[in-house]
């Protein structure tokens, strides 16, 4: 079982929709990041957050260090949101970075 | 565009040749990571240099040589690789803990 653990896997939905992913993971850690990844393979930083709640725009990134537990959402959702979403966190112990397996996200029109 | 360029951006190669993904970055970085992305899996985290010395090596098998010449250009050398070696390879830079990814290579090996 990997230490950082995302669902769904695949998730489509229809533009406007409401959208949740989750990660939850098993190791203390000092921070949480979620990045974004087009199709074409580039990744791009959304949130770093090491407590509470971040808004960008539509995203909002949340974390609940208890339960060991973070949601992105993005409200009103468009079809240029398609992407793969990934959350990773960094080890407290030795500061690496622990990698999700990503949830890909499909907004149809 | 996030500063860091891969090239080439896409390589298909038999598993007999040499070929080498070349990474660069603008940013004024003094670490660079080479990753491994396949199919439905995280990434997997292969190489780290640190002002231009390496610092981590994930137990990759050494047919993955990797050069760093100065903190700005990052390689990776390929030899007599295997199919399953086939994958998106990503290159990042860091001055701190956020990483600034590539836009990676995609590598087929027949």
């Amino acid at each position: 079982k990997n230490e950082v653990e995302q669902s769904p896997q695949n998730l489509t939905a229809q533009e406007g929709e409401f959208i949740t992913i989750n990660c939850s993971y098993s190791v203390g850690i000092s921070a949480l990041h979620w990045l974004q990844q087009h199709p074409g393979g580039g990744i791009v930083s959304l949130f770093m957050l090491s407590s509470g709640k971040k808004k960008h725009g539509r995203l909002i990134a949340t974390i609940n260090i208890q339960e060991k537990h973070s949601s992105l959402h993005i409200t009103a959702s468009h079809p240029r949101d398609s992407a793969v979403y990934i959350c990773a966190v960094r080890s407290r112990s030795n500061y690496q970075l622990i990698w999700g397996a990503g949830t890909k996200l499909i907004i149809k029109p | 565009e996030t500063g860091v360029t891969q090239t080439p951006r896409h390589l298909v190669m038999g598993m007999t040749n040499k070929k080498s993904l070349k990474c660069e970055q603008h940013l004024g970085h003094n670490a660079m990571y080479w990753y491994k992305q396949s199919a439905k899996k995280p990434l997997e985290l292969m190489f780290v240099y640190n002002f231009k010395e390496q610092t981590e090596n994930n137990s990759v098998p050494s047919r993955f040589s990797p050069e760093c010449p100065n903190s700005s250009h990052l390689f990776l050398h390929l030899h007599t690789l295997q199919p399953e070696d086939s994958a998106l390879y990503l290159c990042a830079s860091s001055r701190g803990y956020e990483q600034y990814f590539g836009p990676g290579t995609r590598l087929t090996v027949t």
